[in-house]
């Protein structure tokens, strides 16, 4: 079965600074899909990044960025110039034929 | 637009009992997924709807079940509830049918099972 592996359940990071937020993933698939959701205290939960395993090139949206390492089946969130309102839980995520797993989660908090 | 909404959003029950769930999508998205979210288990995929359709099913038991109207609404039920039910249930509406596709969250139903 494939898992989905967060070793980091807190990390924090002063405003402006650059935080990295680590995901490993276990499977057998080559054609699969990878994702980061943030979910905010009592606040809906929200798609930052999506990455396509067939696709080399790592998936960038404004400050959040992904290193994908496939071979590695790494997936790791970057988030540059670190702002308060980014302080949440950060979920990884991988999904394959309308299944998704989910990892336990990084709670990042940011300090003013 | 209206982002996806769900009712109730909190809910008491005792064991026993059952429960019906009720989320409205994102109106055009089509399919609606259903997840539950406890501190022991963490986030874990239930269902997904669309077009009326199940299209799978995560690993829980047959007291879980939904489905899907034709104005694309979805509700969710659990019969027979046990204090492990006690949960936040979250729903999520995307426009093309696959969990693989950017989903959109709603708030959440949180029950609590006494």
């Amino acid at each position: 079965a494939q898992t989905v592996t967060q070793s980091q359940p807190e990390m924090s990071v002063q405003e402006a600074e650059t935080v990295t937020l680590s995901c490993t993933y276990d499977t057998s698939e080559s054609d699969y899909y990878l994702f980061w959701y943030k979910q905010p205290p009592s606040r809906q939960m929200i798609l930052v990044i999506r990455q396509e395993a067939y696709k080399q090139q790592n998936a960038t949206e404004n400050r959040f960025s992904v290193n994908f390492q496939k071979a590695a089946k790494s997936f790791s969130l970057k988030i540059s110039d670190s702002q308060l309102g980014d302080a949440a839980m950060y979920f990884c995520a991988y999904s394959r034929e309308n299944d998704m797993r989910f990892g336990a989660g990084t709670r990042l908090t940011v300090k003013p | 637009k209206a982002g996806v909404t769900q009712t109730p959003r909190y809910l008491i029950k005792t064991r026993g009992q059952q429960v019906t769930l009720s989320c409205s999508p994102i109106s055009g998205h089509r399919s609606v997924s259903w997840y539950q979210q406890t501190p022991g288990q963490g986030l874990q995929f239930l269902f997904e709807y669309f077009s009326e359709t199940q299209r799978n099913k995560g690993n829980f038991p047959g007291r879980f079940s939904g489905r899907q109207f034709s104005n694309s609404r979805s509700e969710m039920n659990v019969s027979t509830l046990e204090l492990g039910d006690s949960a936040l249930y979250l729903c999520a509406s995307s426009f093309l049918a696959g969990v693989y596709n950017e989903q959109f969250f709603g708030p959440g139903t949180r029950l609590t099972v006494l």
